[in-house]
């Protein structure tokens, strides 16, 4: 059983167009993520939803717009694609409620995107 | 701000080998430090979790130590295989930014037959 999903695994597209990225998780989970993975590996938090609702929203274009249409789900809509954009961008869950599970984070396997 | 070095950034050893990993972190207010594994074209493997009361955590061959003090945790290594071989990255909750995770720049270790 998959815990954390992405579609698609890959994504090649032009500057400009605009592009989706689906996550979800069956671990029901309250808090979901999106990192984004840089050509040197480092892994920096783009955006986190708790119970729908946008908790955290680094230093990121306005360009990219999460959304949340419901717990298990967090998708990411970029508009106008630039060169900059091409990485690997992962999504990520964890249990954030007082007294559950320790907040261990789960990830998915990425969605690696081309931006030609 | 908080900011998370690893050390060595790449590693190279003979089968066989116990090694360890280096995290050191800037700022000891922390709610977790957590291990990831991470093969290449893949996603993220949690390893091991520490939260910040605890010192240490074990799973099979590995051992994640935490000295929140110091801003410095060890991933140990017992027996490596070749099947070890992947990039290492550590990861700190810290306590007053919410749910983030700041991310290390990882430790690629090879693991030679």
């Amino acid at each position: 059983d998959t815990a954390v999903s992405q579609t698609p695994k890959y994504l090649v597209t032009q500057m400009g167009n605009d592009k989706s990225i689906k996550c979800e998780q069956n671990l029901g989970h309250d808090t979901m993520y999106w990192y984004k993975q840089d050509s040197k590996k480092f892994l920096k938090i783009m955006f986190s939803y708790n119970n729908k609702e946008l908790i955290i929203n680094e230093t990121v274009p306005n360009r990219f717009s999460p959304k949340s249409p419901d717990k298990a789900h967090l998708n990411l809509h970029i508009n106008s694609l630039e060169l900059g954009d091409s990485a690997v961008y992962f999504c990520a869950s964890s249990q954030d409620r007082r007294g559950r599970a320790p907040y261990e984070q789960y990830f998915g396997p990425g969605t690696r995107l081309t931006v030609t | 701000k908080q900011e998370v070095t690893q050390i060595p950034a790449a590693l190279s050893v003979p089968e066989g080998e116990n090694l360890v990993l280096n995290c050191s972190f800037t700022d000891s207010a922390i709610y977790n430090l957590q291990w990831f594994r991470q093969d290449p074209g893949k996603g993220l493997t949690s390893l091991l979790l520490i939260q910040s009361s605890q010192r240490e955590q074990t799973s099979g061959r590995l051992n994640a130590s935490l000295d929140k003090s110091s801003g410095r945790s060890t991933l140990y290594i017992a027996a490596s295989q070749p099947g070890d071989s992947a990039t290492y990255l550590c990861a700190v909750r810290p306590l007053t930014s919410g749910s983030r995770l700041t991310f290390g720049e990882g430790t690629q270790l090879t693991v030679n037959p």
